[in-house]
């Protein structure tokens, strides 16, 4: 199966460190990502994994992958209010085309 | 420039009428989508053209009815819809073909919100 999923919702002060995470259940995914949606937008690519990969950071962004167990999460460094927002992991499967399967979405808010 | 254009932003539509939403890059990208997103849920896959054919087709009804006129347009052509396919549609672009990281790397416009009464 392709189900993608994650938590719904995500409370965070500003300044602290926000932790999302994504599990999947198709193990020959490729590469993940994790896509952000502010209100009234499109979607907006932060950033992906290769699925031979443990670990990416990219300035706040740490992407963690755990192969075994399907879990990928997206840690945020120092959130601002400006982060908030929903949040998608996403996967594409070997031989699936050009197709991604994205997560339930994750909503982010962080209070000052 | 690294944009994807839609137009119409937003569009109501009776039940009875044609209309058609419209996108734009002029990234160089090869492959463009269209998806279909629903308040709090995530975006799902309608369409995707490959080199300006038709590669994925999501079992999505007849009443809307994609085409690609050119490399760096592609239409969604609205006919006889039904309330529940109120929603919004993003189009996408992308560099890649599949099986590389570029496939995933979609790039999307800010959608046309689409309201059938």
């Amino acid at each position: 199966g392709e189900d993608v999923e994650q938590s719904l919702f995500l409370s965070v002060r500003e300044g602290d460190s926000s932790v999302i995470n994504c599990t999947y259940t198709d193990s020959s995914s490729t590469y993940l990502y994790w896509y952000k949606q502010e209100p009234g937008a499109g979607l907006q690519l932060l950033t992906y994994i290769f699925s031979n990969m443990d670990m990416k950071q990219d300035q706040r962004l740490t992407v963690l992958l755990n192969k075994k167990d399907k879990h990928l999460s997206l840690r945020i460094a120092d959130t601002q209010t400006g982060d908030s927002a929903i949040y998608f992991c996403a996967e594409a499967v070997t031989g699936g085309g050009n197709k991604l399967t994205f997560g339930t979405g994750t909503q982010l808010k962080v209070e000052l | 420039d690294t944009e994807v254009t839609q137009t119409p932003k937003h569009l109501v539509m009776g039940m009875t009428n044609k209309k058609s939403l419209k996108c734009e890059q002029h990234m160089g990208h090869r492959a463009m989508y269209w998806y279909k997103q629903k308040a709090k849920k995530p975006p799902e896959l309608m369409f995707v053209y490959s080199y300006e054919k038709l590669s994925i087709n999501e079992s999505v009804p007849s009443r809307f009815s994609p085409e690609c006129p050119n490399s760096s347009l592609l239409n969604l052509h609205l006919h006889a819809l039904q309330p529940e396919d109120s929603a919004l549609y993003l189009c996408a672009s992308s560099q890649g073909a599949s099986g590389t990281k570029r496939a995933g790397e979609l790039f999307f416009g800010e959608g046309s919100r689409l309201t059938v009464l």
